[in-house]
């Protein structure tokens, strides 16, 4: 099936900064991803829907301004998390439209962001 | 608002025994999906399932749906230690890409 790249894997960041996690589409054109975050045991959430060239769609209570999404290029879409805080700590997971697979998704591997 | 509920939440079984988790959801869906999480790790696609009465089985899994009853099961047969994971299920929301993901069964194979 098809690729999604997902960076960094892990990341430790200081309270207050901001911290960046790209997914990129090798070799296939992404033009709607997806953002999910998964707490410890627990289920994954979504986030947002990325559309590329237009702003994201924010899930209810997820805050937009905190989680800054860009989808500038049809292969990339960003995730910032700004101002981070310990509360931000999460597994963050992106995922695409699978165009090998009828209807399928296919899934980054993952940022685990911990702020300390 | 669609909403998708797995039972068990947990669930612990010998190598050899048969089991079947199941995936409720609460409004028309057009697509469900299974998938296998390790720990630490993301997730790995199993089965998409599109129509009523949709059976899939790949080893030692098999996937159906009920769109009526607005179920699906996964079937484990003659598990193995290798089958211990994180199971979840997601329903699409009709008529958009969106999915939402079932609480998750963390199964685990006692060898």
């Amino acid at each position: 099936g098809a690729v999604v790249s997902q960076h960094p894997s892990r990341v430790i960041c200081k309270s207050g900064t901001s911290v960046k996690i790209e997914c990129r589409s090798l070799d296939f054109q992404a033009t709607t991803m997806f953002w999910y975050r998964q707490f410890p045991k627990k289920s994954l959430m979504l986030m947002a829907t990325s559309n590329e060239g237009s702003k994201a769609t924010y899930e209810q209570g997820v805050e937009k301004d905190k989680f800054l999404i860009n989808h500038a290029s049809l292969t990339l879409s960003t995730l910032t998390v700004t101002s981070a805080h310990p509360e931000d700590s999460s597994f963050y997971i992106c995922s695409a439209r699978d165009w090998m697979v009828n209807y399928g998704y296919t899934f980054g591997s993952g940022t685990r962001l911990t702020v300390v | 608002e669609l909403k998708v509920e797995q039972n068990p939440l947990f669930l612990s079984m010998q190598e050899g025994k048969n089991y079947t988790i199941y995936c409720n959801y609460s409004t028309t869906s057009d697509r469900l999906y299974w998938y296998r999480q390790d720990p630490g790790k993301s997730l790995e696609s199993l089965f998409v399932l599109l129509s009523n009465g949709a059976v899939k089985q790949e080893g030692r899994l098999m996937a159906s749906l009920d769109t009526k009853a607005r179920l699906s099961t996964l079937h484990i047969t003659a598990a193995v230690h290798d089958l211990s994971a994180t199971y979840f299920c997601a329903a699409a929301t009709s008529g958009t890409y969106k999915y939402i993901f079932g609480t998750g069964t963390r199964l685990k194979v006692l060898a």
